[in-house]
């Protein structure tokens, strides 16, 4: 069964504590993305990847960073340096190339920081 | 940069069609999607069409673009309660991989 699994669906944290969120995907897609969702803002992209080891900051990087040391794996790290860390975060696949059009999105999770 | 932009929310009655409005201002936008979120949930790809298109209709699901105006919509025929959802419209820019989103529309169906 192909897809994208995130973990865990929830998440707390304390304030000034780093947290890693997991994504991976057996797609076998090269380009993977991050998203962070607020209420009545939509999606905003914080990072991405078109291949592995190779990654570009999105709209809204700053006290984030990620990795892509494999092909399947892309995690996300949430820095104490993130002044509003409490959002739902989403992570999303795609062939990549021109041709390829969809992105698949995982279950999310939820991050809490207080 | 690229923006796109939605109306908040829309209530319908169970059985009428719902028509979901994006504005969009990146002229060299080639796909443009329209997406689903249930709550709690990722999103879920519905459709999509090309830029070099006007319509697109896909069972229950019909879309619009109006490209001078950079105007697309989705109207879903004889809305039902499992129709109730969030929906995000999207565009991808020129030839990369990017996706906008706009701030999502939240579908609301009454009995």
């Amino acid at each position: 069964d192909g897809g994208i699994t995130q973990s865990p669906k929830y998440l707390f944290r304390k304030e000034g504590q780093n947290v890693t969120l997991s994504c991976e995907q057996n797609l076998n897609h090269d380009a993977m993305y991050w998203y962070r969702q607020d209420p009545g803002q939509g999606l905003r992209l914080i990072y991405y990847s078109q291949i592995v080891n190779d990654f570009q900051k999105g709209d809204i990087a700053e006290g984030y960073s990620v990795s892509r040391e494999k092909k399947e794996s892309f995690p996300l790290t949430v820095t104490s340096a993130q002044k509003n860390p409490t959002a739902f975060y989403l992570c999303a696949s795609s062939a990549g190339g021109a041709s390829s059009y969809e992105q698949y999105f995982g279950p999310g999770t939820r991050l809490t920081v207080t | 940069g690229e923006d796109v932009e939605q109306s908040l929310f829309l209530s319908v009655r169970e059985g009428d069609s719902s028509v979901i409005n994006c504005t969009y201002t990146d002229s060299s936008s080639t796909y443009l999607y329209w997406y689903k979120q249930e709550p709690g949930a990722g999103l879920q790809l519905l459709t999509y069409i090309f830029s070099n298109m006007d319509m697109k209709q896909d069972q229950r699901l019909t879309v619009l673009l109006n490209k001078k105006d950079k105007h697309l919509s989705l109207r879903i025929a004889d809305t039902q309660t499992g129709d109730s959802a969030i929906y995000f419209c999207a565009e991808r820019e020129g030839g990369g991989n990017k996706l906008t989103f706009g701030t999502g529309t939240q579908l609301k169906v009454e009995l």
